[in-house]
């Protein structure tokens, strides 16, 4: 899987939207962009994931550049339950998923 | 939704003792993992299944073995639990499909504490 690089830290105001950037300039064409979270003790969630089109659900959107060189996560109205550590993938389906350091987000009341 | 339950939130373990962590997803995935999340050394993958009866050894299954007797059953076995296997320890689940396409579903975690 192609290595991925986010900021280490970020704070968001709660009800703004929180945009968390990935790079992976890496990236393979027959890889997938996945967008995971975890909240502190608690066991991964899955976001999102997309491989070229921009993709959306009822959690968050993700933007993909077009050379897919690198991504944003879009939480559209940040809440206090958003506080978490977001990890940035690029995976093709291999047996394991390796998480990176991620991005702790913190939202701010 | 996906659902994947793990049958304990904590649990603390003496040295030596036999361990078993469950963990049941009720999506019909043939493919289920068992993984570990250490700080500073992120997910390492222990053992996984792609269907009832088999498993395929992870990155670092010594000193744990697997049963896989029923499709939305993973079960994780500790022989003789030792303090360096204190960690959280993760399920998951995959749903079916080729390349990029199967998202893996985890459980809430197990947190193991060795004295």
């Amino acid at each position: 899987d192609a290595k991925t690089t986010q900021p280490t830290s970020m704070d968001c105001a709660e009800g703004r939207a929180a945009n968390l950037p990935c790079n992976h300039s890496t990236i393979s064409g027959n890889e997938y962009v996945y967008w995971y979270r975890q909240i502190h003790s608690q066991g991964p969630q899955y976001i999102i994931h997309g491989l070229k089109n921009n993709e959306t659900n009822e959690m968050a959107s993700l933007i993909i550049t077009e050379d897919r060189k690198s991504s944003t996560l879009i939480l559209p109205h940040a809440t206090l339950r958003d506080t978490a550590v977001y990890y940035c993938i690029a995976y093709f389906g291999n047996e394991k998923l390796t998480f990176g350091t991620g991005t702790r987000l913190t939202i701010i009341p | 939704d996906v659902k994947v339950t793990q049958s304990s939130r904590y649990l603390v373990k003496r040295t030596g003792e036999k361990v078993f962590l469950e963990c049941v997803q009720d999506m019909d995935h043939e493919n289920m993992f068992w993984y570990r999340q250490d700080p500073g050394l992120g997910l390492r993958l222990i053992y996984f299944s792609y269907d009832v009866k088999m498993k395929e050894k992870g990155d670092i299954p010594e000193g744990y073995s697997v049963s896989r007797e029923k499709k939305e059953r993973f079960s994780l076995i500790l022989e003789s639990a030792s303090t360096n296997q204190t960690s959280m320890y993760l399920c998951a689940s995959r749903e079916p499909g080729t390349g990029g396409r199967e998202t893996q579903y985890f459980g809430p975690g197990t947190r193991l504490l060795v004295l």
